[in-house]
């Protein structure tokens, strides 16, 4: 089985401007999630989506937003962007919604200058 | 508000050079203890899943134990191509869905 992709794998902004990201589960699995990486602060997390529905949100700015498909994928927008913004954002896809493992992705590394 | 604790944050052994890794956690109610390797510039790789204290798993080299407050990672033997940061990540009863809350995770170098 294929895994998880991201597209794209990298990609530079400036402060200000908007990026959407884009996360393809691996095939059968309807559960997926988003996660911010950073030297400081480790792994925090975005949101999750099941069924097209966000389940769980995290503590992050309403810049933060997302969406799931009905074929699963998923994509992350992060509008007016800001210097913190640079991170890893990992996605993460699982078969079912409760007590389930998660398998990550590449991760796609955003740099905003 | 669950907390994750993983020590050391970083360890250097020698190739052969037996060590654990701990992660301690406090969560309202444990769903699940997960561990991931993660490799520079990487997505984690998934290692392990315990849910309940009393429960070890095995791969390889790795062998994961969990109790009611911590779990740990023990590295037998290990070899260069097992250096890799290691996370430790919780679930709880009281979040929807699969959401995990990670430690800081462990950097592990093994030199040759």
């Amino acid at each position: 089985k294929a895994g998880v992709t991201q597209t794209p794998r990298y990609l530079i902004k400036t402060r200000g401007q908007q990026v959407t990201l884009s996360c393809s589960p691996i095939s059968g699995h309807r559960s997926v999630s988003w996660y911010q990486q950073t030297p400081g602060q480790g792994l925090q997390f975005l949101f999750e989506y099941f069924s097209e529905t966000q389940r769980n949100k995290g503590n992050f700015p309403g810049r933060f937003s997302g969406r799931q498909f009905s074929n699963s994928r998923s994509e992350m927008n992060v509008s007016t962007l800001e210097l913190g913004d640079s991170a890893l954002y990992l996605c993460a896809s699982s078969l079912r919604q409760e007590q389930e493992t998660q398998y990550f992705g590449p991760g796609t590394r955003l740099l905003v200058l | 508000e669950d907390q994750v604790t993983q020590s050391p944050e970083a360890l250097r052994l020698q190739e052969g050079e037996s060590s654990s890794l701990n992660c301690s956690y406090t969560v309202s109610g444990l769903r699940g203890l997960f561990w991931y390797r993660q490799d520079p510039g990487k997505g984690p790789e998934f290692l392990f899943t315990l849910y309940s204290a009393g429960e070890e798993k095995e791969k390889e080299r790795l062998k994961a134990t969990l109790t009611k407050k911590e779990s740990f990672l023990h590295i037998t033997a290990p070899k260069p191509e097992d250096s890799a940061t290691y996370l430790c990540a919780v679930q709880a009863w009281d979040n929807a869905g699969n959401m995990l809350t990670f430690g800081g995770g462990t950097r592990l170098m093994v030199k040759p």
